[in-house]
């Protein structure tokens, strides 16, 4: 069955950088665009970034564009968020998502997140 | 960028009412919309996508209507596992967007 792990998250200082990783198994990975979504502390989803199958194109929020960086790795079915110039908004719960059918069906499995906090 | 307003932002209910949730976007994006359901401390959950298609296994008290710029998610008998937060989210264009949220609470 379809299973993604976010890994890499922590607590980084404000300018600071790091790495997450969402490693992604039960599904032929290099076939799909991937996601990456985040929800700060008693808030609601928030839309990071998107990459297609084949890594040829990627889509950013606002909020992110400059700094945070999506990429993958098909041979070894796994999807990455480099995020850097970290702020104290970006804590949250990062998750990455895909969607089955269409990139326009909906984010049908997701990852169970993996935890941000930016703080000095 | 598309911006979605989902209205209410807070929802009192009873075991066994009609809820709706409405979803209404800042632009036409046709039918290209998802709903889901999302419990404390879990991933969020699809429920809806295309406007109106249930998910797999999603439980039929579940629809889901509308087109263009006006959406609704209903349930038609709530029952206590219904009781958490309800999101839209757009995929008609990049960047995706989400609502902010429905939290449909025991009345």
């Amino acid at each position: 069955q379809v299973h993604l792990a976010e890994s890499g998250g922590g607590v980084v200082q404000p300018g600071g950088s790091l790495r997450l990783s969402c490693a992604a198994s039960g599904f032929n990975f290099r076939s799909y665009g991937m996601n990456w979504v985040r929800q700060a502390p008693g808030k609601g989803l928030e839309w990071l970034a998107f990459i297609r199958f084949d890594g040829s194109k990627n889509y950013y929020a606002d909020s992110v564009k400059g700094r945070f960086t999506i990429s993958r790795d098909n041979s070894e079915n796994t999807l990455f968020l480099q995020m850097n110039s970290l702020r104290s908004e970006d804590t949250a719960v990062y998750y990455c998502a895909y969607d089955p059918l269409t990139v326009t069906s909906g984010l049908a499995y997701w990852g169970q997140g993996t935890l941000v906090i930016v703080s000095s | 960028d598309i911006q979605l307003t989902q209205s209410p932002s807070f929802l009192s209910a009873s075991v066994g009412d009609r809820v709706t949730i409405t979803c209404r976007a800042s632009q036409s994006i046709s039918h290209y919309l998802a709903w889901y359901q999302q419990k404390p401390g879990k991933a969020p959950e699809l429920l809806i996508y295309a406007a109106s298609t249930l998910q797999g296994g999603v439980p039929s008290r579940f629809s889901g209507s509308g087109s263009g710029t006006e959406f609704t998610l209903t349930i038609s008998s709530l029952q206590p596992e219904d009781f958490t937060t309800y999101y839209c989210q757009q995929l008609s264009g990049y960047p995706l967007t989400f609502g902010g949220g429905t939290k449909v609470e025991i009345k």
